[in-house]
């Protein structure tokens, strides 16, 4: 089954910028959305389709890819964005989506 | 804007089912696909299945294909998804999803319902 690969933790300090790998076999090809979790809180879609962002989504969060890694890079970071992010694909060889292990964005 | 209420928590005794609900306001409930991902205690996001309201056509994840049963109820805009032969490593929140597409992403999220297994 496909799988996606977050690091565990990433810490960064206020007003500095984070960001945050997934790693996947050929993740080019397919397209990567991004969540943010807050503790007792649903998921939100925060990035969607690599690089777009929902309405709601303030500017500083963005999405890339290069390769077998996606990023999601937030900027100007803030005390509000400590959260688990994670990213998520669709896998059209098991027609199902497979989510990453998520990350924890850490303010210091 | 669609928006998903489900039912409250449960606690289960190992072996029983639970049903949880999701019922959608709005009148989008008929083109959206309806997804369920449950998280387990301090643990990621995992699939179990999807139901396409305007065909009742459901799918669950093969991990718990013969478990998961997912149904809905078009006159009153609510979604079913009923697990079976619980273990106390069902105890989880469970969350329903819109899916976007049919293999897109999840733009609108229940509030999540606790189950907790547990003799």
């Amino acid at each position: 089954s496909y799988v996606l690969t977050q690091p565990p933790s990433v810490s960064v300090a206020p007003g500095k910028a984070a960001s945050i790998t997934c790693g996947g076999n050929n993740i080019g090809g397919s397209s990567v959305h991004w969540y943010q979790q807050r503790p007792g809180q649903a998921p939100l879609l925060v990035i969607y389709y690599d690089d777009d962002r929902p309405s709601g989504t303030p500017e500083r969060f963005s999405g890339s890819k290069s390769g077998d890694t996606a990023t999601l890079t937030i900027s100007r970071v803030e005390a509000g964005d400590e959260a688990d992010y994670y990213c998520q694909v669709w896998d059209s060889s098991s027609d199902q989506p497979v989510f990453g292990g998520g990350t924890t964005l850490t303010v210091l | 804007q669609v928006q998903l209420l489900q039912s409250g928590a449960e606690v289960k005794k190992p072996g029983s089912s639970v049903t949880v609900s999701c019922q959608a306001s709005g009148d989008t409930f008929s083109t959206y696909t309806i997804g369920w991902v449950r998280q387990a205690p301090g643990q990621g996001l995992e699939w179990l299945g999807r139901l396409i309201p305007i065909t009742a056509i459901a799918i669950s994840a093969q991990k718990f294909q013969g478990r998961v049963t997912i149904t809905a109820d078009k006159s009153t805009h609510t979604v079913y998804m009923e697990l079976s032969s619980l273990s106390s490593d069902d105890t989880a929140v469970y969350y329903c999803a819109g899916l976007s597409g049919a293999t897109g992403y999840f733009d609108i999220w229940g509030q999540g319902t606790l189950v907790t297994v547990s003799s």
